[in-house]
């Protein structure tokens, strides 16, 4: 079993819908929580982070974090086409002294107008 | 800023061929990385560094090598390729105090292996 599972999809939804895209975990001593959004062909990029359990948000996106069930969430609100990517998690715990960051398979998000 | 760079952006080797794959940044960043992407295997950390003239290994480190002389630069050496190397690769790098959650990634290098 993967450290971190993510299930890659495809998730299709109508413009404007509410998505919904998560992650289990299961090493505990994660501490960092990270969703990244990579378009076709191009770089990871960082979308939001989270430090610890708690809920933070960012214009259309909201992110979840809920340490005792080791799950984690990010939500987009009225889901644009250009929202279509694929959306990788990620966290990172100390390991040897530096945090290094374990990334789940992503998630492929298609918004259709 | 040209940000994360790599070079080459394609390349095609055969089996048993040697390559390095050139990753430059130009932010001081004192933490890089090498990963590769394959489908539905999400990202695979290879080796890591935490500064100039260190590097540690990843979790799929056989086949590969890196050196990191400048702190700008980190190499990535294929010294016979395979074919379970073709892949996208992707370096990043990180600042020492938000390592732990920011890492810039590069536009990646797509490497086939026949």
């Amino acid at each position: 079993q993967k450290e971190v599972e993510q299930d890659p999809g495809p998730l299709s939804v109508p413009e404007g819908a509410i998505v919904s895209l998560n992650c289990t975990y299961s090493n505990s001593a994660f501490q960092y929580f990270m969703w990244y959004r990579q378009y076709s062909r191009k770089g990871p990029e960082l979308l939001m982070y989270t430090y610890s359990s708690g809920n933070k948000e960012d214009g259309r996106f909201t992110a979840q974090v809920d340490k005792s069930s080791k799950y984690i969430s990010l939500f987009i609100r009225d889901s644009q086409p250009s929202d279509s990517a694929t959306y990788l998690c990620a966290m990172s715990a100390m390991t040897g002294g530096s945090y290094i960051p374990t990334f789940g398979r992503g998630t492929s998000l298609i918004v259709h107008p | 800023n040209a940000g994360v760079t790599q070079t080459p952006k394609f390349r095609v080797l055969k089996t048993g061929q040697s390559m390095t794959l050139l990753c430059a940044q130009d932010m001081n960043h004192e933490y890089m990385y090498w990963y590769r992407q394959d489908p539905g295997m999400g990202l695979r950390l290879i080796h890591y560094s935490v500064g100039e003239g260190t590097t540690a290994k990843g979790e799929v480190p056989d086949g590969y090598n890196v050196s990191r002389l400048k702190k700008q630069n980190f190499l990535l050496g294929l010294e016979s390729a395979a074919p379970s190397q073709t892949s996208v690769y992707f370096c990043a790098s990180s600042y020492l105090d938000r390592g732990p959650y920011e890492q810039y990634f590069g536009p990646g290098t797509r490497l086939t292996v026949t």
